[in-house]
């Protein structure tokens, strides 16, 4: 399967500050990227589709000035949160389409907290 | 919509011993794909098994198995000779087949524990 990058793995920040969390396809091109976000003890709920060199495309109710993401390669994509608030605490996971183009291969994950 | 329901919060089995974890979804599409992600205590994603909606014959990897019930749209997953590394929490996915879309719809989740 492919190996997925995430960098980096837990960030602590002050309340108002940005962060970027930035996600990286080791051994092949992934024209597309998945953002999520996990609650404790909860499931994975899409945040946002990543696309190479166009817009992300976000679900409802997330706020793309708030959570931006920009896939500017075909082996990087990064998410940004800004003015980060404690309610943005959470676990931010990303994947890629697999060269099989039904699988999806996670990142490690990133524990963001916000004081 | 596609929604994913896990009605087990948590299961545990002994060591050595089988499990089956429980995967109802609904949808009107008739091609898509199923998926068991496993998250262990590291939070790494792992896939475990998945299986293509118009192959009729249940998917197999190792010790892992599904029971595919398409017409009562029904996605189980049966863990033979349960290992302690096998505890974590398991996800049911889904997956339409339509090509671009590859959003990937998951349940709430089964914490399975491994009784040594």
């Amino acid at each position: 399967g492919a190996v997925v990058s995430q960098h980096p793995s837990r960030v602590i920040c002050k309340s108002g500050t940005s962060v970027k969390i930035e996600c990286r396809s080791l051994d092949f091109q992934a024209t597309t990227m998945f953002w999520y976000r996990q609650f404790p003890k909860q499931s994975l709920m899409l945040m946002a589709t990543s696309n190479e060199g166009s817009k992300a495309t976000y679900e409802q109710g997330v706020e793309k000035d708030k959570f931006l993401i920009n896939h500017a390669s075909l082996t990087l994509s990064t998410l940004t949160v800004t003015s980060a608030h404690p309610e943005d605490s959470s676990f931010y996971i990303c994947s890629v389409s697999g060269l099989a183009k039904n699988i999806q291969y996670f990142g490690a994950g990133t524990r963001l907290s916000v004081l | 919509a596609q929604t994913v329901t896990q009605s087990q919060p948590e299961m545990s089995v002994q060591e050595a011993e089988t499990v089956t974890l429980s995967c109802t979804y609904d949808t009107s599409e008739s091609d898509y794909y199923l998926f068991w992600y496993k998250q262990p205590p590291s939070r790494q994603m792992i896939l475990v098994i998945r299986q293509e909606a118009y192959k009729q014959q249940n998917a197999t990897e190792n010790r892992f198995s599904v029971n595919f019930q398409k017409a009562a749209k029904s996605f189980s997953l049966k863990i033979s000779d349960s290992q302690l590394g096998d505890a974590a929490m398991y996800f049911c996915a889904y997956r339409t087949a339509d090509f671009g879309n590859e959003k990937l719809t998951f349940g709430t989740g089964t914490r399975l524990t491994i009784i040594p």
